[in-house]
This record gives structure tokens, sequence and C-alpha cells, in this order.
């Protein structure tokens, strides 16, 4: 099974700032990774997939890169609505599996 | 467009079962694989069954492997989860999910249902 980690688990950041979330595979993944969003009392919300590709809908702002075994999400400039839990998943091999989240807070 | 909504959940005794349902919108002719994730209290996202399109053939984590199955039912457009032998850490919300699929995978989930909370206590 391969593990995935993220990290901070939790990011402290002003609105208006940038917010920058890793992800860490324990194998190669190739460019088989997803982020979603979650917000309290939702389902989670697809952003990105194929490590960089946003999902339909999804604001400029939000964006992936990496390949391999690491990975970034960014978002530029943080607008209240972005505060969240984010996770990555990878789909490179079963069991699909996602990492523990971030928590992006409000400083 | 795509809609899910998941039923069924509720409190259990463990070693009891429980179904949970999960009805679509667009389910025609075996069109899409759909999945479920579970999230436990506070914890992150455990991707728990698969079920294809077409063939129909399913997939488990190893966690439920030989106590939850996948079915569903196109002329009724619902995704079923039959639990059985229920645990403890079984206990989560319980969300159905369309998996986006290409012709030789299924990878990652693109729209999901608003979840069911099944508690496993006794």
């Amino acid at each position: 099974e391969i593990v995935m980690t993220q990290s901070p688990a939790t990011l402290s950041v002003s609105p208006g700032e940038r917010a920058t979330l890793s992800c860490r595979a324990s194998q190669n993944v190739k460019s088989n990774l997803a982020w979603y969003q979650q917000k309290p009392g939702q389902a989670p919300r697809l952003l990105i997939s194929g490590a960089s590709t946003r999902a339909t809908g999804i604001p400029a702002r939000f964006s992936g890169s990496g390949s391999g075994t690491e990975f970034t999400l960014t978002i530029s400039s943080l607008q209240s609505e972005d505060f969240a839990v984010y996770y990555c998943q990878q789909y490179d091999n079963w069991p699909r599996t996602f990492g523990q989240g971030t928590k992006v807070e409000i400083k | 467009e795509v809609q899910l909504l998941e039923s069924g959940g509720g409190l259990v005794q463990p070693g009891g079962s429980l179904r949970l349902s999960c009805a679509t919108s667009e389910i025609t002719s075996n069109k899409y694989a759909l999945a479920w994730v579970r999230q436990a209290p506070g914890k992150g996202l455990e991707w728990v069954s698969v079920i294809s399109s077409g063939t129909g053939s399913t997939n488990y984590a190893d966690s439920v492997k030989g106590r939850f199955t996948i079915s569903r039912d196109n002329s009724e457009n619902t995704l079923y989860l039959q639990m059985n032998s229920l645990r403890a850490e079984d206990t989560a919300v319980y969300y159905c999910a369309k998996m986006f699929c290409t012709d030789t995978s299924c990878n990652f989930f693109d729209y999901w249902g608003q979840g069911t909370l099944v508690t496993v206590s006794s």
C-alpha cells in the first residue's frame, strides 16, 4: 500500500497570503495524484487531478505541481472560503490512498 | 449533473449488519464506476470499495474484505453497501462517490454525496 504523507498538519495563514501544502508518496506515483478540499460538515470536493489539472469550476488561485513522490498544492491568495482541510490521494496503485490532511486555518 | 444521496446509516451493535444505499441521478446502462469512501470522526478519508461500470467487477479495502459487499441496481439507480460483522472501528461517515475512469483504470473521485453516519457501539 502506498502511504501518503501530508505536511504540515496545520497551516496558519492570513487572508490574501499564499499557502503551500505538501504531499509525499512512499513510492513513485508518477502524476497520478488528486487534491481535495473539505469544509466542516461537508463532503470533499475535487480540486485537482493529474497533479496539476484543475477540476471544473475551480478558481485559478489553486495550482498543483510535482510528480513522482513529491507534490505541492499552492493557493496563491487565500480567500475566506479557502479555509478548510485539504487531502491528497494517489491513484497509481490499489488501494487508492489518501494523505491524513492539512488544515488551513486563519492566522 | 451527477447527484448522489446516501441513506441507511444509524446505530448498530458490534457484530451487527447494516445496508447503506446511494440514490444516483445518472447511472443508466452501467455508465459510471461508483465507490464508497469513509471518514471516521475527526479523521481522514479511507477508500472502502468500488464497483465498475459494465461488468460490475468489485474491489475492497483489506479492512473490510469478507465483511462488506458492494452492489448496484441499475434499474433502481441505486448503489448499495452491505456491511456485516461490524466493528467499532467501522464507525464513520460513509460517502458514496463517482469515480473518474479511463479505459484502463478508475482513478479519483469527482462527485460525492453528503454522507451517512454509521455508529457501531453497544
